[in-house]
């Protein structure tokens, strides 16, 4: 069974840019999990999806946003990045929501922001 | 409340030696707590994870450690390998808990010297 998969890996965005990535979750999971990775902050929860309704939302200010479709991929979207968006941005997916139902990680998508 | 803390930091051990790693938490609300590894370029994989209803769960090399009273909960790596060099994260979550999918503590990167 094919992992969790995003698109795409690396990505460079100016300033003041808007940018979207993209998350295929394994097939028959249907709970997305968005969160950023940076050296200084850790591992922080972004938000989750499930049937296409956002369910659960962290500490992120609302230029940070997502969606879910019928398939269950997922997109998040940051608007006016900031320097301090420069992170690695991992998407996990499971079967169900819940805690019991483990989180399966994808590689993440190394965001630069310049 | 939210918060996992985790130490140490950074950890070198021997090959053929015992790794631990330490984290506790505050929040009673917690009853999942599992351990991930990564590796550079990597997504977290889940190694093991354990519930409160036990004090230890064993999977081949891999030993949680969980002391309910105490708050507290360890990760051995029994016979440690050059292979177990990555950055390991222990988290928690739990049922209706908030906004919080996963929180996770700060990371301990295991070095394993041959």
């Amino acid at each position: 069974k094919a992992g969790v998969t995003q698109t795409p890996r690396y990505l460079i965005k100016t300033r003041g840019q808007q940018v979207t990535l993209s998350c295929s979750p394994i097939s028959g999971h249907r709970s997305v999990s968005w969160y950023q990775q940076t050296p200084g902050q850790g591992l922080q929860f972004l938000f989750e999806y499930f049937s296409e309704t956002q369910r659960n939302k962290g500490n992120f200010p609302g230029r940070f946003s997502g969606r879910q479709f019928s398939n269950s991929r997922s997109e998040m979207n940051v608007s006016t990045l900031e320097l301090g968006d420069s992170a690695l941005y991992l998407c996990a997916s499971s079967l169900d929501v819940g805690p019991s139902y483990e989180q399966y990680f994808g590689p993440g998508t190394r965001l630069t922001v310049t | 409340q939210q918060q996992v803390k985790q130490s140490p930091q950074s950890l070198i051990v021997q090959k053929g030696g015992i790794s631990i790693i330490n984290c506790a938490y505050e929040n009673t609300a917690f009853d999942y707590f599992p351990w991930y590894q990564q590796f550079p370029g990597k997504g977290p994989a889940l190694l093991i994870a354990i519930r409160p209803d036990v004090s230890e769960k064993k999977e081949g090399r891999f030993t949680i450690s969980f002391n309910k009273s105490a708050k507290q909960f360890s990760l051995h790596i029994m016979d440690s390998q050059p292979g177990d060099s990555a950055t390991y994260f222990c988290a928690a979550s739990g049922p209706n808990f908030g906004n919080e999918k996963l929180t996770f503590g700060t990371g301990t990167r295991l070095t394993i010297i041959p």
